[in-house]
């Protein structure tokens, strides 16, 4: 089954903390974005990943293709940055598949 | 660009009326998606298109669901009878292939009563 799980589900930092959500998921992918969706707003694409390592200002994302395994990290967190972080994977099925599977999402609260 | 444009963005019906919601992809992007977000099941693909031609419709939920693409930059997703348990934000997004990211419209808040 294909499946994408992140960790945490709720994640509460004081501003200025170093933040880092997982996701990790079952089979091979061809590629794997990360979304950000403020309360009641609409969804952003932060980065989309094959293999290696991405950076956008404070923003960095990894992904371990081996282990199927990425990570987003936030450097010197803010509470602008409050918002849900949403992993989602194209699963490899041979050919063009651009659908993709979401995991449940990473709550995450910065505290002035 | 103005990006992609969702409307309307908030609908409040009543359970077994039609409903019509209403996508404008990104101009050149040949790949145009429908989801809904719900509490309980976060966001679920429904159908995707390319080239205005459905390659995967295997989310849409049911017999009440049908969407359509009659040109490259209009889209639409119709819900008849429409059911509470409908109620949720449905997302259209679009893709270039071979690019980068996805865009996303700001979505359509359904709430059937």
């Amino acid at each position: 089954k294909n499946e994408v799980e992140q960790s945490p589900q709720n994640l509460t930092a004081q501003e200025g903390e170093f933040i880092t959500i997982n996701c990790s998921y079952s089979v091979g992918i061809s590629a794997l974005h990360w979304l950000q969706q403020h309360p009641g707003g609409g969804i952003v694409s932060l980065f989309m990943l094959s293999s290696g390592k991405k950076k956008h200002g404070r923003l960095i994302a990894t992904i371990n293709i081996q282990e199927k395994h990425s990570s987003l990290h936030i450097t010197a967190s803010h509470p602008r940055d409050s918002a849900v972080y949403i992993c989602a994977v194209r699963f490899f099925r041979g050919g063009s598949n651009y659908k993709l599977t979401f995991g449940k999402g990473t709550l995450l609260t910065v505290n002035p | 660009d103005a990006g992609v444009i969702q409307s309307p963005r908030h609908e409040v019906t009543e359970m077994g009326q039609e409903v019509t919601l209403r996508c404008k992809p990104i101009s050149g992007h040949d790949y145009l998606f429908w989801y809904r977000q719900t509490m309980m099941r976060g966001l679920e693909l429904l159908i995707y298109f390319n080239n205005n031609v459905p390659i995967d419709d295997s989310g849409m939920p049911e017999d009440r669901f049908s969407a359509k693409m009659p040109n490259a930059s209009f889209s639409t997703l119709k819900i008849q009878p429409s059911e509470p348990r409908d109620s949720a934000v449905y997302f259209c997004a679009s893709y270039q292939g071979g690019s980068g990211g996805y865009t996303f419209g700001s979505g359509t808040r359904l709430t059937v009563v």
